[in-house]
């Protein structure tokens, strides 16, 4: 168990619809992080946030947006679903103590999204 | 997006065998990071490399961090059935003060312990 919780585990959704998945960090880690997997993407990076600002994004969508609230949990809500969107999201956490030599990310279980 | 190039792709190996496999990138990583990941479950960060030429071993794995820090290999010596799963490559870089930077993985490594 690496202290880091996602809900909910399975989602089952229809085109065109939106939907919000959450993400609490380890105790104490201030940064989150949100990956997509999918089969054909493998692994991707899709935004951070630190302390409840962005930090950086990747291949994120319009579509998707996420925040992190003052009690560090995130969510990361998906719009306008599209067939192509259904994959496995990750969260992880990570300290990102400043100045730090180097920060571990630990993931969650994932929630696995289909759009049908 | 970016990803790193991972090889092999799967592997189908007998138990007390070992097992390596390897990652490499064309630009540089401040770190390097291996992890394990079940059907159904999150990536488990298995070893974690933060020096170019470091040697690191968690138990009946080892893994190195690339000279040019452009590459990076893991080594699992007398697998085992447990040993089943995808094993990831990931580069990290550090952008400064609180910025770790986003982790870009490799495609994946399958293998297949038969008993």
């Amino acid at each position: 168990d690496s202290g880091v919780t996602q809900t909910p585990k399975h989602l089952i959704t229809a085109t065109g619809q939106r939907v919000t998945l959450r993400c609490s960090p380890r105790s104490g880690d201030l940064s989150v992080y949100w990956y997509q997997q999918s089969l054909d993407q493998g692994l991707q990076f899709l935004i951070q946030y630190y302390n409840g600002e962005e930090r950086a994004k990747g291949n994120i969508l319009e579509r998707f947006s996420a925040q992190q609230f003052p009690d560090l949990h995130s969510e990361l809500n998906l719009s306008s679903l599209e067939l192509g969107d259904s994959a496995l999201y990750f969260c992880a956490s990570s300290v990102a103590v400043q100045g730090a030599f180097a920060d571990t990310q630990y993931f969650g279980p994932g929630t696995r999204l289909t759009v049908l | 997006g970016q990803q790193l190039n991972q090889s092999p792709q799967s592997m189908f190996i007998q138990e007390g065998e070992d097992v390596s496999m390897n990652c490499t990138s064309s630009s540089i990583f401040n770190t390097w990071l291996w992890y394990k990941q079940d059907p159904g479950e999150g990536p488990v960060l298995l070893i974690a490399l933060y020096k170019a030429g470091e040697l690191t071993s968690n138990g009946r794995l080892t893994a190195q961090f690339g000279i040019t820090r452009k590459d990076s290999f893991l080594n699992i010596s007398a697998s085992i059935p447990s040993d089943v799963g995808i094993y990831f490559c990931a580069g990290q870089r550090h952008a400064g003060g609180t910025s770790y930077g986003k982790l870009t993985f490799g495609q994946g490594t399958i293998l297949t312990v038969h008993p």
